[in-house]
């Protein structure tokens, strides 16, 4: 089946930046997405991008695809301390509405 | 965008008995579905709710332990019977709305944490 896979961890410093990455299996992919979880908190959708692209800015938050690879990652810039939380790679194929999530990456931002 | 609200957000539940969680969405979506965290984990697809039939079942997770209701397109229940304390998870109810303007989007709600004594 569908595999994501991500890095357990990340720490980084404040105000400097941060770069989650992602590979999955799936060739079918289309959308790929990322989500925020904070402590206590559900699922916040920050940004997705169809498997045609290669990249999408959306102001602090750059994603990049490589299909050819099938590597997905998410820059964060100016990392605040507000941006400590877990961050889910999740892939989607076609119109069927299930996705398959990563493992999730801890990033904690020391000040 | 949609707005996904879930209920109860937090309960504390004993052994045996089953609870219902309820979630509505503040507009029509084609598919929702329903998702298990468990503590210090990702998410695990439960299943999808079909509106007006039987729920769709991923492998490891059957009808009687996980009854889902979709009576209509706004709304769906997703019961968790007989728990165990290895049922204490965060229960998340997501939709999309594939097929509106939207395109492709999924949502999430604040989840339902569960925890079984």
């Amino acid at each position: 089946g569908e595999d994501v896979e991500q890095s357990l961890f990340l720490s980084v410093r404040e105000g400097d930046s941060s770069v989650i990455n992602c590979t999955y299996t799936d060739s079918s992919s289309t959308y790929l997405y990322w989500y925020k979880q904070e402590p206590g908190a559900g699922l916040q959708l920050l940004t997705y991008i169809f498997s045609n692209m290669d990249m999408k800015q959306d102001q602090r938050l750059t994603v990049l695809l490589n299909k050819k690879d099938k590597h997905l990652s998410l820059r964060i810039a100016d990392t605040q301390t507000g941006d400590s939380a877990i961050y889910f790679c999740a892939e989607k194929e076609g119109n069927a509405g299930k996705s398959t999530f990563g493992d999730g990456t801890t990033l904690t931002v020391k000040p | 965008s949609a707005v996904i609200s879930q209920k109860p957000s937090r309960d504390i539940c004993q052994r045996g008995t089953s609870l219902t969680i309820q979630c509505q969405v503040d507009s029509q979506v084609t598919m929702m579905f329903w998702y298990r965290q468990q503590p210090g984990q990702s998410l695990t697809l439960i299943a999808t709710a079909n509106q007006g039939s039987e729920a769709t079942y991923e492998s490891g997770f059957v009808i009687d332990k996980f009854p889902i209701s979709r009576p209509n397109l706004t709304f769906s229940t997703l019961t968790v019977s007989n728990m165990s304390p290895e049922d204490s998870s965060i229960y998340l109810c997501s939709a999309s709305l594939a097929g509106t303007g939207d395109g492709n989007t999924i949502y999430f709600g604040e989840g339902s944490w569960l925890t079984v004594v």
